[in-house]
């Protein structure tokens, strides 16, 4: 299933500089698009979201940006801290509904150094 | 701040047992899920759970799998007849009503010998 695509498996970035993660997506069904954190050992944390209908959304040091032509979503942190470093997964749901069943991406590794 | 639980953290099992996994979704939530995550792979979907009723399921959802709310709390995913091929992390997730995001427990790490 290759729906929902991170195509970076891993990325480094230097504490205080912006880390850009990237999702890509194929499917013009999914109407709402997600994004978690995940340490190892414990469950995706939910971080931020955003409706299919809208092309930003800002919740803190937390971006994320939606380009439905292109089916490509990004999450941006700024400026980012070494407790940032997990693994962060976009998600997408489909079904227009409110249970919709998420897909998730394959995960990107961020490592924050200090 | 109110969270999702799962009980075992990990639950090592013999082929052909039954197991049952279980998780307590936040409160007031609606709507329920289990996924799973096999090592090294995407978290897949299993199942999702409203009303006390199935709303939909994956290919991997079949016969060997089933879910229950027994009660105002709980809710489980039995596996019928474990093969090695199910040995993975497994989530609960619950969500609101109107509500977007869904929210996950810490796992189930099972490990079918």
């Amino acid at each position: 299933d290759q729906q929902v695509k991170q195509n970076s498996p891993s990325l480094s970035v230097q504490e205080g500089r912006i880390s850009i993660l990237n999702c890509d997506y194929t499917n013009s069904m999914f109407d709402y698009f997600l994004w978690y954190k995940k340490y190892p050992a414990e469950g995706p944390t939910f971080l931020i979201s955003i409706s299919s209908i809208k092309d930003k959304n800002e919740d803190g040091r937390f971006t994320v940006f939606l380009n439905k032509s292109a089916k490509h979503l990004s999450l941006h942190i700024v400026p980012s801290q070494p407790g940032d470093s997990a693994v962060y997964f976009c998600a997408a749901r489909s079904g227009g509904t409110s249970y919709g069943k998420l897909t998730f991406g394959q995960g990107t590794i961020l490592t924050v150094h200090p | 701040e109110p969270e999702v639980t799962q009980t075992p953290s990990h639950q090592v099992t013999q082929m052909g047992q039954e197991v049952i996994l279980r998780c307590v979704p936040i409160s007031n939530h609606l709507y329920f899920y289990w996924y799973r995550q096999i090592l090294g792979q995407k978290v897949e979907f299993l199942v999702s759970f409203y009303n006390n009723e199935i709303s939909e399921k994956s290919e991997i959802f079949d016969d060997q799998f089933s879910v229950e709310r027994p009660d105002g709390s709980n809710f489980t995913l039995k596996i019928r007849s474990t093969k090695l091929e199910d040995s993975a992390m497994y989530f609960c997730a619950s969500s609101g009503l109107f509500a977007n995001e869904q929210f996950f427990g810490p796992g189930t790490r099972l490990t079918v010998l």
